[in-house]
């Protein structure tokens, strides 16, 4: 089977950083994804890995180490638009093609 | 920049009922996906498509569900009976047939199912 854990709520303050860590058991292991999720809304990507090590991408940042089965997602200078839920996907299967495993999200709230 | 684009943005049916959600995906692309996410749930797989004719289907995908690629752009789920449990999000995602590995979503359909 294929278990994706992801915390389910953080709260974070305007201008900080957050990071939403990610572990998955998977029966095999082809890329990690990102997605936003604004409420209502249709997930939007954000990042992908599928070597060790670290992506980063203007504000957001994401990390794999497959031998953990951990990555996280690093948001920095966070804004109120940033509010959403960070959903982390596993694409278990060897083939491009093959389905993403969803964890349940985290649901990120920015203060001010 | 091209996206996936789905119709109706709502649709409210009686238990019972067929339902055809519709969905088009991105030009270029050749792999289309049908995930759901029930409220307040994860985002579930359903069924992938390519080449005319289903890849891969989660067992959820069972007998009620059916989907089709009717012409050159469109990409249809069908519920045959509507249950009260299939009330959802649906999604329809579309991956381009190289270069990237990134699943474009469209903006989902909200089906309600009384």
């Amino acid at each position: 089977g294929q278990n994706i854990d992801q915390p389910t709520e953080m709260t974070a303050t305007e201008g900080a950083i957050v990071q939403i860590n990610c572990t998955y058991q998977t029966s095999g292991f082809n890329g990690l994804f990102w997605y936003q999720q604004h409420a209502g809304e249709a997930p939007t990507f954000l990042s992908y890995n599928v070597l060790d090590g670290l992506e980063e991408k203007g504000r957001f940042s994401s990390f794999l180490s497959r031998s953990k089965g951990y990555s996280y997602l690093l948001l920095k200078e966070l804004q109120m638009k940033d509010s959403a839920s960070y959903l982390c996907a596993v694409r278990a299967v060897p083939q491009r093609r093959s389905k993403l495993t969803f964890g349940g999200g985290t649901r990120v709230l920015v203060k001010p | 920049e091209p996206e996936v684009t789905q119709t109706p943005s709502h649709q409210v049916t009686q238990m019972g009922q067929e339902v055809i959600l519709r969905c088009v995906p991105i030009s270029n692309h050749l792999y289309f996906y049908w995930y759901r996410q029930i409220l307040g749930q994860k985002v579930e797989f359903l069924v992938s498509f390519y080449n005319n004719e289903i890849s891969e289907k989660s067992e959820i995908f069972d007998d009620q569900f059916s989907v089709e690629r009717p012409d050159g752009s469109n990409f249809t789920l069908k519920i045959r009976s509507t249950k009260l449990e299939d009330s959802a999000m649906y999604f329809c995602a579309s991956l381009p047939i190289r270069q990237e590995d990134t699943q474009y979503f469209g903006p989902g359909t909200r089906l309600t199912v009384l």
